[in-house]
């Protein structure tokens, strides 16, 4: 079946301007996870959304950063006022339930901010 | 709070010879460990998970994994490298206060022909 999937794949943007990153979770998982990936590093969790809970916000790295997930499917990663610290790749995961269920990521969006 | 540490940046191994991935937990309560790879330019893969039950895992492309409760470890194993297990490793575990996973800093394993 469909894996996880992520749009743009890339992305260059200017110093200052809004992105919007979007996940597409594979049907049927509850959990969708956001993470960050600085180029050939570890992963930095962002956010965590499970089912109808309040999503967990803990690792966004500031305010500048939201996200959303609308009718518990699609999720959108929204970065406003991108600084060059943004560039990084990011990556989009999903899982059956909590994180006792392995996560199946997607091929994650490189964003670049010139 | 759960974390896990890998102490290897980088393993290098020839082909055909055996291969260890480090990692050491720190967790309260039952572990759940998990491996991933992730090959160049692609995103993560889930490898094999240690929930409960035996300590030795079998999971994908011929890796396993042994959990060791009295070192605290859970290192990767593959009998005979190939040269396309060339990859970055994550070990992960879920932290305590959440479900949220946190991942250990990886290891880049090279293998040469």
């Amino acid at each position: 079946g469909a894996g996880v999937s992520q749009s743009p794949s890339n992305k260059v943007t200017e110093k200052g301007k809004d992105v919007e990153l979007r996940c597409d979770p594979i049907s049927g998982h509850t959990a969708l996870y956001w993470y960050r990936q600085s180029l050939g590093q570890g992963l930095e969790f962002l956010i965590y959304f499970q089912g109808n809970s309040a999503p967990d916000k803990s690792g966004l790295p500031s305010d500048r950063f939201s996200a959303e997930r609308t009718g518990g499917s699609v999720s959108t990663l929204t970065i406003q006022r991108t600084q060059q610290e943004d560039s990084a790749v990011y990556l989009c995961a999903s899982s059956l339930g909590d994180s006792r269920y392995e996560q199946y990521f997607g091929p994650g969006t490189r964003l670049t901010v010139t | 709070a759960q974390s896990v540490a890998q102490p290897e940046d980088q393993v290098n191994v020839a082909e055909g010879n055996p291969l260890t991935v480090k990692c050491t937990y720190s967790v309260s309560g039952n572990p759940y460990l998990f491996w991933y790879v992730q090959y160049p330019n692609r995103g993560l893969q889930f490898l094999l998970k240690y929930i409960t039950g035996d300590n030795l895992v079998k999971g994908s492309y011929g890796f396993e994994a042994e959990f060791n409760k009295s070192q605290t470890s859970f290192h990767l194993k593959k009998p005979s490298a190939l040269v396309s297990d060339s990859a970055l490793y994550f070990c992960a575990a879920p932290k305590a206060a959440g479900n949220k996973l946190t991942f250990g800093g990886g290891t880049r394993v090279l293998v040469k022909p």
